[in-house]
């Protein structure tokens, strides 16, 4: 019953590197997205995705790269990490019912920049 | 850009009491809403979602959504100290871009035994 998978969990990053965090789903949801959340604040969405091969910017996209070549994968790219982009990262999946919709998330990846 | 708006609180409230809380959403053309908790250091959990107006109750849990006030709720009864989390409110479009989620900053719940 894995859902949406996150790694790495943990990382800390020096200014200026690079790295990828990896997100999958085994639910086959269609829509993906990219949250980070800043301690005592709101999910902010930085990037999301229709569906293999289509992406698009959310609220705070600048900093991250994004790609989805398959239905059940969609890493995030962080290029010359700043503090800044220190935060926890949320990955997450939806899809659309006869009801209406829910998203699901994953645990979480957190990433200090020092 | 639209807004969902909670009091941050800390609400605080004794065991076995009711706590409330409040959402508000800033446009008419929300389709879904939903309740998530997120204990601290772990991501959100759903716990409760409503499309249409009304109450839908599931256990201790009751969600109220008033389209025409842009107002959505969460009630729980007979809260535990368990309950005590962050609640975060969602609110639901479906455009042509997508299937997008607005989230509340959330509110702090505190049930101190």
């Amino acid at each position: 019953n894995a859902g949406v998978t996150q790694t790495p969990k943990f990382r800390i990053l020096k200014i200026g590197q690079s790295m990828t965090l990896q997100c999958t789903q085994d639910m086959n949801h269609n829509y993906m997205y990219w949250y980070r959340q800043d301690p005592g604040m709101g999910l902010k969405l930085i990037y999301y995705s229709v569906g293999a091969g289509i992406t698009d910017k959310g609220e705070v996209p600048n900093g991250y790269n994004v790609s989805r070549s398959t239905t059940e994968d969609f890493p995030l790219r962080l290029e010359l990490a700043a503090p800044s982009q220190t935060s926890v990262y949320f990955c997450a999946s939806s899809y659309k019912g006869s009801s209406g919709n829910t998203i699901y998330f994953g645990e979480g990846s957190w990433l200090t920049v020092v | 850009q639209k807004e969902v708006e909670q009091n941050s609180g800390p609400l605080s409230v004794p065991e076995g009491a009711i706590a409330s809380l409040n959402c508000t959403y800033s446009d008419r053309v929300s389709q879904s809403f939903f309740w998530y908790r997120q204990y601290s250091g772990k991501s959100p959990e759903l716990i409760m979602s409503i499309y249409s107006n009304g109450d839908k109750e599931d256990g201790r849990f009751t969600a109220q959504l008033n389209k025409a006030s842009q107002y959505v709720s969460l009630l729980i009864r007979d809260s535990q100290p368990s309950d005590s989390a962050t609640y975060l409110c969602a609110v639901n479009e479906i455009k042509n871009t997508g299937n997008q989620f607005y989230f509340g900053t959330g509110t702090s719940l505190t049930v101190i035994p």
